[in-house]
């Protein structure tokens, strides 16, 4: 069946770039999504990328697809404090996604 | 703006009743919306599919007849826990397509806690 993985938590500092990582096992996916969830709230779209592209720029948000690894990355650029949240990559299934696990994003001054 | 909207945000229950949560879609019509279930620091997992006029499509593990899902309307998908017990306490949260680009938007998501 499909799975989606990502690492678990990361902590950076603030201005500098975060990078989470992301792995699925679909390959017909159709497309890749990035959710935000801030403590106590739903889900915030942050972005999406379609499965023919491998790269999508959005402000401080970079996505980075490599089909061929089945790996998507999520870059922020000059990380703030709003930034820690916990962010989940979601693979597309038909109208069904598949959620990974989550990694927790924490930001220290 | 939302696209995708539950209510109630919150809803505390005693063990034992059950409690609706409404999930709409505005200014769209939805023909399926999706329900999921997110446990404390926990990833989301679907729950079921609804369809509109049809019977919802479950996941496999979930309970169709605790977890009641009716799609009356093109607007409206309504999930309805039956006979809740504490461990029903978590984090629901739908879905529906929307947009040119065919984005799936989520709603606010309803947090239930069952005392």
């Amino acid at each position: 069946g499909e799975d989606v993985e990502q690492s678990l938590f990361l902590s950076v500092r603030e201005g500098d770039s975060s990078v989470i990582n992301c792995t699925y096992t679909d390959s017909s996916s159709t497309y890749l999504y990035w959710y935000k969830q801030e403590p106590g709230a739903g889900l915030q779209l942050l972005t999406y990328i379609f499965s023919n592209m491998d790269m999508k720029q959005d402000q401080r948000l970079t996505v980075l697809l490599n089909k061929k690894d089945k790996h998507l990355s999520l870059r922020i650029a000059d990380t703030q404090t709003g930034d820690s949240a916990i962010y989940f990559c979601a693979e597309r299934d038909t109208d069904k996604l598949i959620f990974g696990t989550g990694t927790r994003l924490q930001v220290f001054p | 703006g939302a696209v995708v909207s539950q209510h109630p945000s919150r809803v505390i229950c005693k063990s034992g009743t059950s409690v609706k949560i409404e999930c709409r879609s505005l200014d769209f019509q939805a023909t399926t919306m999706f329900w999921y279930r997110q446990f404390p620091k926990q990833s989301l997992m679907l729950m079921a599919t609804s369809n509109e006029g049809s019977k919802a499509t479950y996941e496999q593990g979930v309970e169709k007849d605790k977890f009641l899902i009716n799609h009356a309307s093109l607007t409206l998908s309504t999930l309805t826990v039956t006979s809740a017990h504490p461990e029903d306490s978590s984090f629901y949260i739908c879905s529906a397509r929307w947009g040119p680009g065919n984005t799936i938007y989520f709603g606010e998501g309803s947090w239930l806690t069952v005392v």
